[in-house]
């Protein structure tokens, strides 16, 4: 079974700069996953905020970057907001099907 | 601009089905396809599958997990996606989300479903 794992929490402070990972247990997360980072705070939607690997959309702020780092996918915050405490998802490819990872809640302190 | 607008609440018994609506406007239906995800309460996404949305193809991909249990179907005269789970256990008690999808893409989201499994 194909799991993937984050940092389950990370607390920054504002102004500060976070690094969230997505790691495979099948081995070197590449660009041939396609990672794909959501951010979701309580009760909302998910929001798409990077798709493969470090593409931004339209609407994602400056301050959020998408990379490789060591084998995992990376999610960068920096300079980061009040508003930026969610929940953060990654999403892998898997040939044909997605895996979301297990989540990792950011709080801003 | 880009909606997707599902469908209510809905509160159905175990064993029964349930179908799950997805309209979107915006932009040009068969351009894109539909992910379906959901969020049991308190825990994580989980990923359901995906369907093409090309009247031609229609062609789905599903999660193991809803293998047999799912299925997810298009009307591109109302540009529409629709999602149906069959023999509903409390475990399925969950909001449902569809999100346009293009290459590994999904961008923007549905409002979510809540799906209530009870006896």
């Amino acid at each position: 079974q194909t799991v993937v794992t984050q940092e389950p929490s990370l607390t920054v402070s504002p102004g500060g700069t976070v690094t969230l990972t997505c790691a495979s247990n099948t081995g070197a997360v590449t660009s041939s996953y396609y990672p794909i980072w959501l951010q979701q705070k309580p009760g909302q939607a998910p929001r798409a905020l990077i798709y493969s690997t470090s593409n931004k959309h339209s609407w994602t702020p400056a301050r959020f970057s998408g990379s490789l780092l060591g084998g995992k996918a990376a999610l960068t915050l920096s300079g980061v907001q009040p508003e930026d405490e969610a929940e953060y998802y990654c999403l892998l490819y898997y040939g044909g099907a997605y895996v979301f990872g297990t989540g990792t809640k950011v709080t801003v302190l | 601009q880009v909606q997707l607008v599902q469908s209510g609440a809905e509160v159905k018994k175990p064993g029964a089905s349930v179908k799950v609506s997805c309209k979107t406007s915006g932009y040009t239906f068969t351009s894109h396809g539909i992910t379906w995800v959901r969020q049991a309460p308190g825990q994580g996404l989980e990923w359901m599958g995906w369907i093409n949305t090309h009247s031609y193809n229609g062609n789905t991909n599903y999660a193991q997990n809803f293998q047999g249990r799912v299925t997810m179907t298009t009307d591109t005269s109302t540009s529409t996606a629709f999602m149906e789970l069959r023999s509903l256990t409390s475990d399925d008690t969950a909001v449902y989300y569809c999100a346009r999808d293009i290459n590994w893409n999904p961008d923007y989201w549905g409002q979510g479903t809540l799906v209530t499994v009870s006896s």
